[in-house]
């Protein structure tokens, strides 16, 4: 079993479109949560972190649950600029930031 | 202004040849890394770094070896005995190990010619 597993993709949606991509991971011990966006051939970078509480960020709204082990994200009224790939990141005990395989998103006219 | 730079953007390399990536960052960040991204697939963490003269292997060190011997640098050799070189590396830091965002730098693509 992989350490951090996302949803395969693409997904493609509409603009307006709320769309959600989940993610789960195996070590329980896991410590810390970000989902990170990479354009294509490009860098990934930080989208936002996820707290035990949930956190907002305008449109995006991301979610842990450390009983199930997941993680989600959330887009509302998604936007062609939301198309990239969307990447879960666990921080384990030791200091190893694990990346999952990332979940494609494609927003079209 | 502060940041990761890696160099170089490109690089090609010849069968046989070890090759070196270079990563330098000023954020006084203590923690970094070297990922591996092939296409239509996720990073894959080769080696890290929490503290100077220190470092950890990866889910895929064989073929590849690092140094630390200083806070802001970390270089990556990619060495004759890693059998499918060609790839995207992407190296990222920290400011700490735990809990904190890790910032990336544009990354070198690899190319074995």
């Amino acid at each position: 079993r992989k350490e951090v597993e996302q949803d395969p993709g693409p997904f493609n949606v509409p603009e307006g479109a709320t769309v959600a991509f989940n993610c789960t991971y195996s070590n329980s011990a896991s410590q810390s949560f970000f989902w990170y966006r990479q354009d294509c051939r490009k860098e990934p970078k930080l989208l936002m972190s996820v707290y035990s509480s949930g956190n907002e960020d305008g449109r995006f709204t991301a979610q842990l649950n450390r009983a199930s082990q997941y993680i989600s994200l959330l887009i509302r009224d998604s936007k062609l600029s939301d198309s990239a790939t969307y990447l879960c990141v666990v921080n384990n005990q030791g200091g190893k930031l694990i990346f999952g395989q990332g979940t494609e998103l494609s927003v079209k006219p | 202004d502060g940041g990761i730079t890696q160099s170089p953007k490109y690089l090609f390399r010849k069968e046989g040849q070890n090759v070196t990536l270079s990563c330098e960052q000023n954020l006084n960040h203590d923690a970094m890394y070297w990922y591996r991204q092939d296409p239509g697939q996720g990073l894959r963490l080769i080696y890290y770094s929490q503290i100077v003269n220190d470092f950890q292997k990866g889910d895929i060190a064989e073929g590849y070896s690092v140094s630390r011997e200083k806070k802001e640098s970390f270089p990556l050799t990619v060495t004759s005995a890693q059998k499918n070189p060609t790839a995207f590396y992407l190296c990222a830091s920290s400011f700490r190990v735990w809990d904190t965002e890790a910032f990336f730098g544009q990354g070198t693509r690899l190319t074995v010619v």
